[in-house]
């Protein structure tokens, strides 16, 4: 699986849009960009995912390079609420061997 | 509709025991996931069931082992329990296909003695 770097830690204010960057310079043509959170002693989140085109739901948008080397997660409002740890993990489409290999993630704190 | 749960929520154990935990996923789903996160890092695959099969497994000694019944709820069993068990233990669920998402749930939070 492609190996991903993330930021080890970001702060960003309440109210004003967080974009936190993932660099994924291995990565296949089959294998997807999936970001989960992890707040304090729960278990993960699903946010989103792409493989190629950039995505958008309720909680936030994935902007995906064209070479998709890298990627982007935008929180469009941040609250005091998002403040966790979010994980860009890159794994295979097939559904076979779909394993989540986790980093170290980026550690976000949303100061009022 | 619920999500993935998890049971116990906490669990103690002193070394040497064994212990198991349960997973039922989230409806619809057909495949169970079992990762290890100990404190301060990120969560570990331990392995995968599918058809009450073992798929897929990481780098985990056979001390830990699984099951996973027709219902697709599952079990993990973790045998000569050491010190360095400790961690937070996630169940995911997800349906086998193509491009397919997992869902985690709260985790079972185990301390060895």
């Amino acid at each position: 699986d492609a190996k991903t770097t993330q930021p080890p830690s970001m702060d960003c204010a309440e109210g004003r849009a967080a974009n936190l960057p993932c660099n994924h310079s291995t990565i296949s043509g089959n294998e997807y960009v999936y970001w989960y959170r992890q707040i304090h002693s729960q278990g993960p989140q699903y946010i989103i995912h792409g493989l190629k085109n950039n995505e958008t739901n309720e909680m936030a948008s994935l902007i995906i390079t064209e070479d998709r080397k890298s990627s982007t997660l935008i929180l469009p409002h941040a609250t005091l609420r998002d403040t966790a740890v979010y994980y860009c993990i890159v794994r295979p489409s097939k559904a076979a061997g779909n394993k989540l290999t986790f980093g170290g993630g980026t550690r976000v704190l949303v100061k009022p | 509709d619920a999500g993935v749960t998890q049971s116990p929520t906490h669990l103690i154990k002193t070394r040497g025991q064994q212990v198991t935990l349960r997973c039922s996923p989230k409806s619809g789903h057909d495949t169970v996931s079992w990762y290890q996160q100990a404190l301060g890092q990120g969560p570990q695959f331990i392995f995968q069931y599918y058809e009450e099969e073992e798929r897929q497994r990481g780098n985990f000694p056979d001390r830990f082992s699984g099951h996973q019944f027709p219902n697709y709820s599952s079990e993990l069993n973790v045998n000569a329990l050491l010190l360095g068990d400790s961690a937070l233990y996630l169940c995911a669920s997800s349906l086998l296909q193509e491009g397919d998402t997992q869902y985690f749930g709260p985790g079972t939070r185990l301390t060895v003695l």
